[in-house]
């Protein structure tokens, strides 16, 4: 099974900045999603990023608050741009694995003040 | 679309007590079902899935669950609780291959707490 590094694993930033979250998996993987979890909150989809494509986002999520990149099999970042108190959440990302599995980084903590 | 209904916020059960998680689904076709557990301050780990065969599947940590077509319900389930088994719980499910979509929905959670 995939092992991701995600970083950073926590942050407190100003809002109307951006933070780029990292994600490098230690294997060649084809999707890729983005997760974010709200206080209290379940797992929503934020987008797939395929590799050499643009990311599909799901619905309330677009691209200018968003950004993905998926430069190559094994790495992609996510930003969350213009931040403010309202984006305070965890960002997971997730890789799908062989046997229809699949494996997550241990999450970004993002503080938004 | 494919959704997942966990019908408690949370669940208390003593130390050496069986343990019980509810999980429903909707999803066309035959569903790809997934147990995640999340401690605090760390990302989800896998507990187990169930694809296809046997209805009862076993995981990690001691945990099992059990895959009822009719009642479209997959629970969670362990024979003894532990302290330490307490968590967020997450059931997920994913539409089967040939539908093209591979994204993974999950339920809002549940909290179990075990009291020694």
């Amino acid at each position: 099974s995939a092992v991701i590094s995600q970083k950073p694993s926590r942050d407190i930033c100003q809002r109307g900045t951006s933070l780029t979250i990292q994600c490098q998996v230690d294997s060649q993987v084809t999707m890729m999603f983005w997760y974010r979890q709200q206080p209290g909150q379940s797992l929503t989809l934020i987008a797939t990023a395929n590799q050499g494509s643009e990311a599909t986002y799901e619905s309330g999520f677009v691209i200018d608050k968003f950004p993905i990149s998926r430069p190559n099999l094994t790495f992609s970042t996510l930003t969350v741009s213009n931040m403010s108190p309202e984006d305070s959440s965890i960002y997971l990302c997730s890789v799908a694995v062989q046997n229809y599995g699949y494996t997550f980084g241990s999450g970004t903590r993002l503080t938004v003040v | 679309a494919q959704s997942v209904a966990q019908p408690e916020d949370q669940v208390n059960v003593a130390e050496g007590n069986p343990l019980t998680v509810k999980c429903t689904y909707s999803v066309s076709g035959n569903p790809y079902l997934f147990w995640y557990v999340q401690y605090p301050n760390r990302g989800l780990q896998f507990l187990l899935k169930y694809i296809t065969g046997d209805n009862l599947v076993k995981g990690s940590y001691g945990f099992e669950a059990e895959f009822n077509k009719s009642q479209t319900s997959f629970h969670l389930k362990k024979p003894s609780a532990l302290v330490s088994d307490s968590a967020l719980y997450f059931c997920a499910v994913r539409e089967p291959p040939n539908t093209g979509f591979q994204k993974l929905v999950f339920g809002t959670g549940t909290r179990l707490l075990v009291s020694p």
